[in-house]
């Protein structure tokens, strides 16, 4: 079976880091990604992991420990614009060319 | 990335009918895959859609309710037929370019049905 967790939501004011956790068990592991998506819009690509350590892109990293099968997001000089919901989702087995198996979600809410 | 054409954006029908929502690629994909997304919720597989050959299916969802097309590498379509409340929410299409790589999505068609 598969299943990922992250938290429902969070709150962070404007300026501000916040981190969002993920965690999941999967048979097999092919790559863990992020997505970020505004309400009544589809999901955006934010970042890949595949292979432990930290990936940086601008405002966001995203960091990954397959040991432990965890991974966050982070988001530093949080924007109101930054208000959405992240989706963590883990590509398994172990096939590139497999679907992506999404977690619920964690609706952010940047506050001024 | 690619990116995909997707519709109707939005559409309301009555129960019993069918809905047919089409995905066009402006490029060539390998995969192809068709999610449903129940408002607030995250998103839940309901297919691959592989070319030239019937879909392969998650638990829960048929072909008979969800027939797929994929005729070639860059169009599919998803069916939902006899159509219940219940079957309201979000369609979303999503393709990938490649082994190792991450998925796009087409804009999305919101149902409702009454």
């Amino acid at each position: 079976g598969q299943n990922i967790d992250q938290p429902t939501e969070m709150t962070a004011t404007e300026g501000a880091i916040v981190q969002i956790n993920c965690t999941y068990q999967t048979s097999g592991f092919n790559g863990l990604f992020w997505y970020q998506q505004h309400a009544g819009e589809a999901p955006t690509f934010l970042s890949y992991n595949v292979l432990d350590g930290l990936e940086e892109k601008g405002r966001f990293s995203s960091f990954l420990s397959r040991s432990k099968g965890y991974s966050y997001l982070l988001l530093k000089e949080l924007q109101m614009k930054d208000s959405a919901s992240y989706l963590c989702a883990v590509r398994s087995p172990n096939s590139g060319n497999t679907p992506l198996v999404f977690g619920k979600g964690t609706r952010l809410s940047v506050i001024a | 990335s690619a990116v995909i054409s997707q519709k109707p954006s939005r559409d309301i029908c009555q129960r019993g009918t069918s809905l047919t929502i089409q995905c066009q690629v402006d490029s060539q994909v390998t995969m192809m895959f068709w999610y449903r997304q129940q408002p607030g919720q995250s998103l839940t597989l309901i297919a691959t859609a592989n070319q030239g050959s019937e879909a392969t299916y998650e638990s829960g969802f048929v072909i008979d309710k969800f027939p797929i097309s994929r005729p070639n590498l860059t169009f599919s379509t998803l069916t939902v037929s006899n159509m219940s409340p219940e079957d309201s929410s979000i369609y979303l299409c999503s393709g990938t370019q490649g082994v190792n790589t991450e998925a796009f999505f087409g804009q999305g068609t919101r149902l409702t049905v009454v």
